[in-house]
Parts: structure tokens; C-alpha cells; sequence
């Protein structure tokens, strides 16, 4: 079936350090790709997306590919700031938001001054 | 985005009992759905809940345990029901966004069975 693997965490950057949190998917089809992010007791927010292949999301810094050859939509951000510390989920859903969001396991990224 | 708001944010409740909860949306929506998230776990979906309709649950969630209801656009409500502790978790709605192509959550419900 349809998944989404993402980096086991946690991850420790120092501030201004360079972020990257692996995802790669197995589909049947071309999903929509997204990354949400969760600050410590909050909700889940939407950070970037991206709907078909080569396509770039971008957002507070952050930016993902969507990688059809690899089957990746990685995370990246040129220097983090403790502020970014949250858990973040690499995410798949099919004809855009109408269908139901497959999330990866999540991975938690702690930055320290 | 929509702006979602959850009622009640966080609530302890014993064995055997039941909690609803409410998911309200500042804007009409077609879409709304219901995910649990277990502690330290990832997100999974419980069910849509159709609008005018019975909700459509996902493998492994049944309508006696999980009953939604969605008599309008823009609110539905969540009954865990016969709480036992495995039920703690954190529920939350989601709808899709005006640009059709994401989901917005709203804040979650923390419960906690004891």
C-alpha cells in the first residue's frame, strides 16, 4: 500500500546549522506531497507542498523537491534557528486534499543556541 | 486557511465513559475529517465525515466506537465511546482548503483515560 518513510530522529542541530530530514514514499499513482510541522503542544500546521513531479514547495526558509526518479520530497533549510524545534511529518494524499493524508512516522528536530 | 478551533482542548476521563468532541470551522467546507494521534506515534485517519451523510471510517475504526456527526458545513462532532486507556490520544480535525490541494488541522483534543 501507499507510504511515506521518514528519518528516525531525533535530530540535534546547532543554531545556523544546515537541515536536511530524509522522506521518500511508495505510491501507486503521483500523489501530492506535503510537509506539516508541530511546534510542542500545538496543532499540526501546514509548512510547504508540492503536486507534481520537479515541482519546489517553499516556506520560512524551508524548501522539498518533489523527486518522481527517487521517490523523495526531502527537507531542507540553509540555518535553523531554535525556534524551528518541532516534530515534523512528511505527508502523501491523492486528488489533492480530497483524499485522506498518509503521514510518515514523524521525525523531531531539536535545535540548541 | 481556515481557521479551526476544537472543543475541549485537553479532558481526563475514566474507563467505560464517553467524550465528544467539537471541531467548528470559520468558513463552509466540503471536506472535513477526524485523525488520531497516539502518543509519540504518527497521525491516522479515523474517518471523513460527509456532510448530510454517514461518515466513510478507514480499516480498523467502527462506527459504535468512533459515531461522527456533521449536520452542517462547518461543524462536526467526534464520540469516543467506552473509553479505555489505549483511547488516550490526541484527536484532530482537518479540512480541505479553499486551494483544494491541503488540509488545515485544528488544534487537537488531548484525553486522557484513566
Amino acid at each position: 500500500g501507499d507510504s511515506v518513510t521518514q528519518m528516525e530522529g531525533p535530530v540535534t542541530l546547532s543554531e545556523e546549522a544546515f537541515l536536511t530530514i530524509n522522506c521518500t514514499y511508495t505510491a501507486t499513482g503521483y500523489p501530492s506531497l506535503f510537509w506539516y510541522v508541530q511546534y510542542p503542544g500545538e496543532g499540526l500546521q501546514l509548512l510547504l507542498k508540492a503536486t507534481k513531479a520537479d515541482d519546489k514547495g517553499s516556506n520560512k526558509g524551508f524548501e522539498a523537491t518533489y523527486r518522481k526518479e527517487t521517490t523523495s520530497f526531502h527537507l531542507e533549510k540553509g540555518s535553523v534557528q531554535v525556534s524551528d524545534s518541532a516534530v515534523y511529518f512528511c505527508a502523501l494524499s491523492f486528488s489533492g486534499g480530497y483524499n485522506k493524508l498518509i503521514f510518515g512516522a514523524g521525525t523531531r528536530l531539536a535545535v540548541h543556541p | 486557511s481556515a481557521v479551526i478551533s476544537q472543543k475541549p482542548s485537553r479532558d481526563i476521563c475514566q474507563r467505560g465513559t464517553s467524550l465528544t468532541i467539537q471541531c467548528q470551522v470559520d468558513s463552509q467546507v466540503t471536506m472535513m475529517f477526524w485523525y488520531r494521534q497516539q502518543p509519540g506515534q504518527s497521525l491516522t485517519l479515523i474517518a471523513t465525515a460527509n456532510q448530510g451523510s454517514e461518515a466513510t471510517y478507514e480499516s480498523g475504526f467502527v462506527i459504535d466506537k468512533f459515531p461522527i456527526s456533521r449536520p452542517n458545513l462547518t461543524f462536526s462532532t467526534l464520540t469516543v465511546s467506552n473509553l479505555s486507556p489505549e483511547d488516550s490520544s490526541i484527536y484532530l480535525c482537518s479540512v480541505v482548503g479553499r486551494g483544494l490541494n491541503e488540509q488545515y488541522f485544528g488544534p487537537g483534543t488531548r484525553l486522557t483515560v484513566t
